[in-house]
Order: structure tokens, then sequence, then C-alpha cells
């Protein structure tokens, strides 16, 4: 049974720009999340989707965005990305009682 | 929303020695887990224990739910236990969306 899939691993963008970041959920799961991990913040709730639609959104400003496809996968679009992005992206699928994380993605902004 | 605190934020051990990390939480919750973040930064599942205790080799957990903490128990610990454990729970308003703690860093010294 693959695990959660996270792509890329690495990016490196500019201030400025905008990036788009990739989750595959564990077959069969249906929910997934994403959390951003920052050493002065911690791991922090980004959104979750299920069945294509949000679920849930945490307290982040609106050039974070997300959605969902028909076959679960999920992307994460963050726009005018600013040095305080900088963090590692981690993807959760969630199955019926426990979530299971991918590798994440470590973004760097320069 | 629901507060997860752990303790003690940092511990430094000498291989072969045991440890107990605390985890308190705010309000009642559905689901709870103990995750490893390793150093390349994924989350690895240790528990899933909503209630009662489970164990797992070397380690161990306990979630007294009606009381509002978790522990987890690390026996003879050996180096590869080094890395940040984290506390995570879901329930009551913030149903859907993990909440993590700080995590505690574990140090395991040869």
């Amino acid at each position: 049974k693959a695990g959660v899939t996270q792509t890329p691993r690495y990016l490196i963008k500019t201030r400025g720009q905008q990036v788009t970041l990739s989750c595959s959920p564990i077959s069969g799961h249906r929910s997934v999340s994403w959390y951003q991990q920052t050493p002065g913040q911690g791991l922090q709730f980004l959104f979750e989707y299920f069945s294509e639609t949000q679920r849930n959104k945490g307290n982040f400003p609106g050039r974070f965005s997300g959605r969902q496809f028909s076959n679960s996968r999920s992307e994460m679009n963050v726009s005018t990305l600013e040095l305080g992005d900088s963090a590692l992206y981690l993807c959760a699928s969630m199955g019926s009682t426990e979530a299971f994380f991918g590798q994440g993605t470590r973004l760097t902004v320069v | 929303g629901i507060q997860v605190e752990q303790s003690p934020p940092d511990l430094i051990l000498q291989e072969g020695a045991n440890s107990t990390l605390r985890c308190n939480f705010s309000d009642s919750v559905n689901n709870l887990q103990w995750f490893h973040q390793n150093p390349w930064g994924q989350l690895i599942n240790l528990f899933y224990i909503p209630s009662g205790t489970k164990q797992n080799g070397r380690l161990s957990a306990t979630t007294v739910a009606t009381e509002r903490y978790s522990l987890l128990y690390i026996s003879s610990s050996q180096t590869t236990d080094s890395g940040v454990y984290f506390c995570a729970v879901e329930g009551g308003s913030s149903a859907s969306k993990i909440i993590f703690g700080s995590g505690t860093r574990l140090s395991i010294r040869p």
C-alpha cells in the first residue's frame, strides 16, 4: 500500500513568485489536510479537503489556497511569496481514525 | 479551540535511559496521536490513542481522557530515538483539523 506522496521535495522560489505543491493521499482516503511547519510557529493547520470540498480552513491569508481533484489528489498554491513563507509544508492523508503524513515539501523563499 | 501543551520542551538522556513525555490538552478529544519527526521532516505515526494504553516494543503510551493528558514512555533509549515527538489532537470545535503541541525535542547521547 503506497504512502502519502508529496512533490516536489525541495523548492527555491523568489519573493513575489507563486508556487504549487502536490499531495497524493493513500489510496481510498478521501480527506487531505495541509500543514505549515516553521521554527517559530510550529505546526499550523492550513486547510482540509474532503471529496473535492474545502471542509475547514486555518488562519492564513488568502494568498494560500488549495484544491482537491476527483482522484483525491490535492494541490496547494501560495501566491506572491514572502520570505516568511519559507517552511516545511506537510500533507496529511486522513483515514477513519489516524492521519498519515507525507515527507513534506521544503520551500525556501529568497 | 483546543490547546495542546507538551513537556518537557527538551530532554537530553544517555543511551539506555528511560523517558516520559507528557501531553496536556484543554478539551475533550475524539482523536489523539503521537508522532516522531525524523531528521528529514517526516512525521512517523507512533500511536493512535484517544484513551487507554498501548505498547509497541520499547514504546508505550497512555491517555487518560477524563483528566485530559497523555503520556509517551520510551524505555532503553537508543540514539535512533532522537528527534522531536509531537502530540496531536482532534476534537471539539477543532473537529476535522489536527492541533499539534509544540513538541518535545529528545536527544539521546551514546
